[in-house]
């Protein structure tokens, strides 16, 4: 069974980095994952999508301060010079046949 | 641009049914699959069903297998769910969103609120 795991929370300061990860399950590996990010009360936004080489390729108008990497099973959102408006819920999702959608449990991510 | 507008939400008795409709424009229709996707109050985002393009295929989660229905009418430019038998842990925030073919969702709705109480 394809499981994301994701920490349930982050947090770092105001102008800082903070890298999110997203861990495939063991026989999952190979698989791309996207990041969507939803602040409280709103519906979810499509950042970008990671590809199991690492590459990624990121939603209409998603700032350059948002990257994507891979190591192994794990995949990352990177956020670089932290802004007030970064602090939001951050959920990966995989897809494939059979699988539909898949979601990770999300991560609260809080800017100091 | 696209745009994705659900309606249809409100407060219904346990055991009862509610249709939900999602309203799209700014994309070929008929070209994508789409999704639904609830969120519980204060929990992460459940997957519930996906229609297929024509609408040949549609597959649903197990939590609501047999119960809802979705449906869609690409003249109409609108995606459709059926809940029936509704539940309490039925209760919550249902969006619809869209995928291209081998693809990630890549826009999502603002979201209707579905809340099942007696």
């Amino acid at each position: 069974q394809l499981v994301l795991t994701q920490s349930p929370s982050a947090s770092a300061s105001l102008g800082a980095s903070v890298k999110l990860t997203c861990t495939l399950s063991s026989g999952h590996i190979t698989y791309a994952i996207a990041w969507h990010q939803q602040h409280p009360g709103k519906g979810p936004r499509y950042l970008m999508r990671v590809n199991s080489d690492g590459s990624h390729s990121k939603g209409d108008g998603i700032p350059d301060r948002f990257s994507g990497s891979r190591s192994g099973a794990e995949r990352y959102l990177s956020i670089s010079s932290l802004q007030s408006e970064d602090e939001a819920e951050y959920y990966c999702q995989t897809w494939g046949t059979g699988i539909h959608v898949v979601f990770g449990g999300g991560t609260k991510l809080t800017v100091l | 641009q696209v745009q994705l507008v659900e309606s249809g939400g409100g407060v219904v008795q346990p055991g009862r049914s509610l249709r939900l409709s999602c309203a799209a424009s700014g994309f070929a229709f008929s070209s994508f699959a789409l999704h639904w996707v609830r969120q519980a109050p204060g929990k992460g985002l459940e997957w519930v069903a996906v229609m297929y393009y024509d609408g040949s295929d549609k597959y649903y989660a197990d939590s609501v297998k047999g119960r809802f229905t979705i449906s869609r009418d690409n003249y109409k430019n609108t995606l459709y769910l059926q809940l029936n038998s509704l539940r309490g842990e039925d209760t919550a925030v249902y969006y619809c969103a869209r995928a291209s073919v081998g693809a990630p969702i890549d826009n999502w709705g603002q979201g209707t609120l579905v809340t099942v109480s007696s």
